[in-house]
């Protein structure tokens, strides 16, 4: 069975200052997708990430993904109060074909404190 | 493009009551999925399918029905509504296939509330 762990699962940061989400999963998977969720919102599509060794940036944040450890991270370059929202890492069952079956994990609560 | 859309926004029903929640896409996506969201627990799949006429279970099915009539609709279906099923609900859909990135695109949810 998948499992897909983020830590930490609430955040409270002070602008400026930097930090780092992590996401582990449990099997073997070459891709893994971040999503942004607003208060009350629906899910937005930060990154993706297709292989090992992937890195991608926008803006104050940066992705990247381990496939052999199983990890991914989120990192926060000095957070500003919009970054403030619920953050999802998921990935995709090992299940070929045509299926796109997403096991998310329980997401993170980044509160940025002015 | 509209993308993915879903009705209602918001319902109340009563134990026993049964309901429909539509979800629309116009992005051509083969693949299509209803999640649920509840506090402390991430998205769970319920169903999902791969293509018009083609359905199957995710993780927490019991309780819903889904058909698939048509590219582009992915009806979800509580058949008597209970307590437990109060939660968030969010469709999603996908290209599919390999070579292809599969990002998946979310609707704005639908937040049933049963009494």
């Amino acid at each position: 069975e998948l499992k897909v762990e983020q830590n930490p699962l609430f955040l409270s940061m002070q602008e400026g200052k930097n930090y780092t989400i992590y996401c582990n999963y449990s099997t073997t998977s070459d891709r893994l997708y971040w999503y942004r969720q607003d208060p009350g919102k629906s899910l937005e599509s930060l990154f993706v990430l297709l292989s090992n060794g992937a890195v991608k940036q926008e803006g104050r944040l940066m992705a990247s993904l381990d496939t052999k450890a199983r990890l991914s991270t989120l990192h926060i370059t000095a957070a500003v109060h919009d970054l403030s929202a619920t953050y999802f890492c998921a990935v995709p069952l090992p299940e070929g074909g045509a299926t796109n079956k997403l096991i998310f994990g329980t997401g993170t609560l980044l509160a940025v404190q002015p | 493009n509209a993308g993915v859309t879903q009705t209602p926004k918001f319902q109340v029903l009563k134990t026993g009551q049964s309901m429909t929640l539509q979800c629309a896409q116009d992005m051509n996506h083969e693949y299509m999925s209803w999640y649920r969201q509840d506090p402390g627990m991430g998205l769970r799949l319920i169903h999902y399918s791969v293509g018009a006429g083609i359905t199957d279970q995710g993780e927490v099915p019991n309780g819903y029905n889904v058909s698939r009539s048509t590219t582009e609709d992915f009806p979800l279906r509580l058949l008597s509504a209970a307590p437990s099923q109060t939660s968030v609900y969010f469709c999603a859909s996908s290209l599919t296939g390999t070579g292809v990135i599969n990002e998946q695109f979310f609707g704005p949810g639908t937040r049933l509330t049963v009494l």
